[in-house]
This record gives structure tokens, C-alpha cells and sequence, in this order.
């Protein structure tokens, strides 16, 4: 059964840093057929891609994040990280780990529950 | 960049919901669209790939298809636990990211 957690902290100050983690279970962070990616969602609003990271090291950005955006895994934790830096209030959000499946060819088929995190001084 | 859906959709129970998805020859006509269903609360789920592909375990009431930059979803004999929010995505080949619509709320009366 495939669970994906995220985990990190609720509350982050304005010019910040944040991290977050997604810990994997019935996959494997360095599977040739996944990679696993970020998506956000302001309360109330839609979808936003993040970014993708697959083992071999390749990664996808949304341009108007990459600037501010760094993401990592670490296989022998089987899991998968999220850096944002120069947080504002508009980077409050819900946001989900999720994996990308050759099965399903390579759209987001799993998403974890979701981590909200909320920018305030 | 950006997917288009219309903000809200309102069908009687056990009719049929069509919700629209418009991109461009980048995106949606590139490579096709997923549907993803969200309830309040909860995290978003696969309904359809790549325009007409259902994962394992959806329902046949779900059906996806595409028409040039255009693709929808069609649900059948709509149920209580069909309202939701629906969003579509697609691989967006300029930006080299996916890209989602704003979502539809689709309300069952």
C-alpha cells in the first residue's frame, strides 16, 4: 500500500527558509519508473506545480518558482525534500508530495495528505 | 501559462456533468490531460491520464476525452459524492512543467 507523508514545520516567518520532507512507503525513492514532485494549493484556491526530482538527479521546475526552489532525495530514508527559500505570505499553502508513475504514464497517480504551512511574522 | 476550466458546474443528481478543460497545442494538445478529483478537505485524486486512461479502481462514470487544445470529462449518472472540485493537468512542453486549470466546482442538486 503506497503512503506518502510530508512533514516540516506549520509556521515559518516572512524571509525564511522552508523544508519539507516526504517520507515513501510501498515505493521506492529510486525507482526507474517514478519520480516525485511538489504541488501547493492557497487555502480556497487551486493547484500549483512545484517541481519534480527523479533518482538520477533530473529535476522540472515551474519557472516563476525555480529561483527559490531546491529539491533532493535521500534514499536511504526513503524520502524526498522540498526547499523554498525567501518565503512571503503568498507562499502560504497546503502542500502535497506526490508521485509520478510510469503506469500511469507519469501523470501524478499518488498524492500524500497534504502539509499546510502558513508565512507569519 | 495555465489551464482554462469554467469555476463552477451545476447538474441535477443522476444526469450527466460535462467539464471542460482548454489549453493550447503546448499543453492539453501536446501530450494529452489528467482529470483529478478533490473533495473539501482531502487531497486530490487520479481520475484519468493521458485524455481517456482510467487508473485501476475508478469508476466507468468517469470518462476523459480530448478534441484538438480541448479536453473533457464526462460523469455519468451523477451521485451525491460526485460534488467536488475537479482539476485538469497537462504537460506544458514550453515551460517543461505541468501545468493545472483554476478547477470546476461541480455541485449536484
Amino acid at each position: 500500500q503506497l503512503q506518502l507523508q510530508e512533514s516540516g514545520p506549520g509556521l515559518v516567518k516572512p524571509s525564511e527558509t522552508l523544508s519539507l520532507t516526504c517520507t515513501v512507503s510501498g515505493d521506492s525513492v529510486t525507482s526507474s519508473d517514478s519520480y516525485w514532485g511538489w504541488i501547493r494549493q492557497p487555502p480556497g484556491k487551486g493547484l500549483e506545480y512545484i517541481g519534480s526530482v527523479y533518482y538520477s538527479g533530473f529535476t522540472y521546475y515551474n519557472p516563476s518558482l525555480e529561483s527559490r526552489v531546491t529539491l533532493s532525495i535521500d534514499a536511504s530514508k526513503n524520502q524526498f525534500s522540498l526547499g523554498l527559500t525567501s518565503l512571503t505570505a503568498a507562499d502560504t499553502a497546503i502542500y502535497y508530495c506526490a508521485r509520478g508513475s510510469e503506469g500511469t504514464e507519469y501523470y501524478f497517480d499518488f498524492w500524500g495528505q497534504g502539509s499546510l504551512v502558513t508565512v507569519s511574522s | 501559462a495555465g489551464l482554462t476550466q469554467p469555476p463552477s458546474v451545476s447538474k441535477d443528481l443522476r444526469q450527466t456533468a460535462t467539464l471542460t478543460c482548454t489549453g493550447t497545442s503546448s499543453d492539453v494538445g501536446y501530450q494529452g490531460a489528467a482529470w483529478l478529483q478533490q473533495h473539501q478537505g482531502h487531497p486530490p485524486k487520479l481520475l484519468s491520464y493521458r485524455n481517456h486512461n482510467r487508473p485501476s479502481g475508478i469508476s466507468e462514470r468517469f470518462s476523459a476525452s480530448r478534441s484538438g487544445n480541448t479536453a473533457s470529462l464526462t460523469i455519468t449518472g451523477l451521485q451525491p459524492e460526485d460534488e467536488a472540485d475537479y482539476y485538469c493537468s497537462a504537460w506544458d512542453s514550453s515551460l517543461s512543467a505541468w501545468v493545472f486549470g483554476g478547477g470546476t466546482k461541480l455541485t449536484v442538486l
